[in-house]
């Protein structure tokens, strides 16, 4: 069964200081790995999605990272800036399978 | 273009009451998903769909039924609900193929069950 997990679980950090989010799975027989963001009580929106055969996405100020025989993918958040406080969940999707597995996410707090 | 709609936002329910939990999406989407989520425990399957007419069983499915009603909605269905099933509802549906499959989802169902 496909673990996900994401350490640590909450991150400080001030204004514009450069994030780093890590996420780690058991099973590197992966067919595509997401991040999500999620602001409280809200639902989740999609950043960035890697395939299996990429190593890295970038959107804006966000980049993600993805070593699959490491079973290791990293978001980067450049210049962090308050309104990026949320909490950052990342999801691997198995090879053949249709369910994502979630690790329980990152809360990120940015300071002004 | 509303994306995923859940209704309702909030319910309180006594243990032992039903209550149908509402998804649609507008995306013309084929796949949709029903999950939990509680502290700590990040997002649990409980159901899916493949297309209008199938579902599945995820990670968590004891206590719940599903319909889908037709390629737009996805509904959960609580028979008798117990405390354990306290917990916020997302629904979810799927776009895009080939390597690039994302999920969109709803803004959730708080449920609290005394």
């Amino acid at each position: 069964k496909q673990e996900v997990t994401q350490i640590p679980a909450a991150l400080s950090v001030p204004e514009g200081e450069n994030l780093v989010l890590n996420c780690s799975f058991t099973d590197s027989a992966i067919y595509n790995l997401q991040w999500f963001r999620q602001d409280p009580g809200k639902g989740l929106t999609s950043l960035l999605l890697i395939q299996s055969s990429q190593r890295e996405q970038t959107s804006g100020r966000l980049n993600a990272s993805l070593d699959k025989s490491s079973g290791r993918s990293t978001l980067y958040i450049a210049a962090s800036q308050p309104g990026d406080s949320a909490t950052y969940l990342c999801a691997v999707r198995p090879v053949g399978d249709y369910k994502l597995s979630f690790g329980a996410g990152t809360t990120v707090t940015v300071r002004a | 273009n509303a994306g995923v709609t859940q209704t309702p936002k909030f319910q309180v329910l006594k243990t032992g009451q039903s209550m149908t939990l509402q998804c649609a999406q507008d995306m013309n989407h084929n796949s949709m998903y029903w999950y939990r989520q509680d502290p700590g425990m990040g997002l649990r399957l409980i159901y899916y769909s493949a297309s209008e007419g199938t579902t599945d069983k995820g990670e968590v499915p004891n206590g719940y039924n599903v319909s889908r009603l037709n390629k737009r909605e996805f509904s959960l269905r609580l028979e008798s609900a117990a405390p354990s099933q306290t917990s916020v509802y997302f629904c979810a549906s799927e776009g895009g193929g080939q390597g690039q499959e994302t999920q969109y989802f709803g803004p959730g169902t708080r449920l609290l069950v005394l």
